[in-house]
């Protein structure tokens, strides 16, 4: 059971560039999200999904698209990096119902915007 | 390894002892309460929550307390141990919401 995996591990762009971070689950949970992490600012949520063919905006949206066409899949797309975007990126997912507290993360990515 | 232990609060403690991580928050219409621990280079890993009509649940080793009066929420550790050392996050779920709202995270620094 390989839970949340997230790739690439680590990303280095130029600005301008776009690119994809992938995260794939196998744990047929609905519920799916991506957060940032900077330092000192805990994880800001971007985008989430409750469900395939479903998502909405979190609280950091503006630079980040989402797409939800099937269940295990929830890529993250970057259609013009910036710096502002240099942070690490975790996906995360969880049921919709029972254990909705529980949420099982990536080991995330760590992306550099030059 | 990462650098989110940069501007955290830290707390330092021994190995044995016992350690408390408290957090703050400030929605009264937040149904649970969850702490999640990061350890260095991973993602976080869900540890305990409490649901906001009760004040207080233990598992193994660890002990959430929850003061709606004020609105602090503190996690205990007990016989803290190396492999405690993390970046320890409390988090918030708002009733009829689905998302939850992460603290800065607080980091423990386990000496043996």
């Amino acid at each position: 059971n390989a839970g949340v995996t997230q790739t690439p591990k680590f990303q280095v762009l130029k600005t301008g560039q776009s690119m994809t971070l992938q995260c794939a689950q196998d744990m047929n949970h609905e519920y799916m999200s991506w957060y940032r992490q900077d330092p000192g600012m805990g994880l800001r949520l971007i985008h989430y999904s409750v469900g395939a063919g479903i998502t909405d905006q979190g609280e950091v949206p503006n630079g980040y698209n989402v797409s939800r066409s099937t269940t295990e899949d929830f890529p993250l797309r970057l259609l013009s990096a910036a710096p502002s975007q240099t942070s690490v990126y975790f996906c995360a997912s969880r049921p919709n119902q029972g254990a909705k507290n529980i949420q099982y993360f990536g080991a995330g990515t760590r992306l550099s915007v030059l | 390894g990462e650098s989110v232990g940069l501007h955290l609060p830290t707390l330092s403690v021994q190995e044995g002892d016992n350690s408390i991580i408290n957090c703050a928050y400030s929605n009264s219409a937040s149904d649970y309460f969850i702490w999640y621990k990061q350890e260095s280079g991973k993602g976080p890993q869900f540890i305990i929550d409490i649901r906001s009509n009760m004040d207080k649940r233990q598992g193994q080793r660890v002990t959430v307390l929850l003061n709606k009066t004020v609105k602090h929420l503190s996690l205990q550790i007990a016989a803290t141990q190396p492999g405690d050392s993390a970046v320890y996050f409390c988090a918030e779920n708002v009733r009829g919401y689905s998302t939850l709202t992460f603290g800065k995270g607080t980091m423990l620094l386990v000496s043996p």
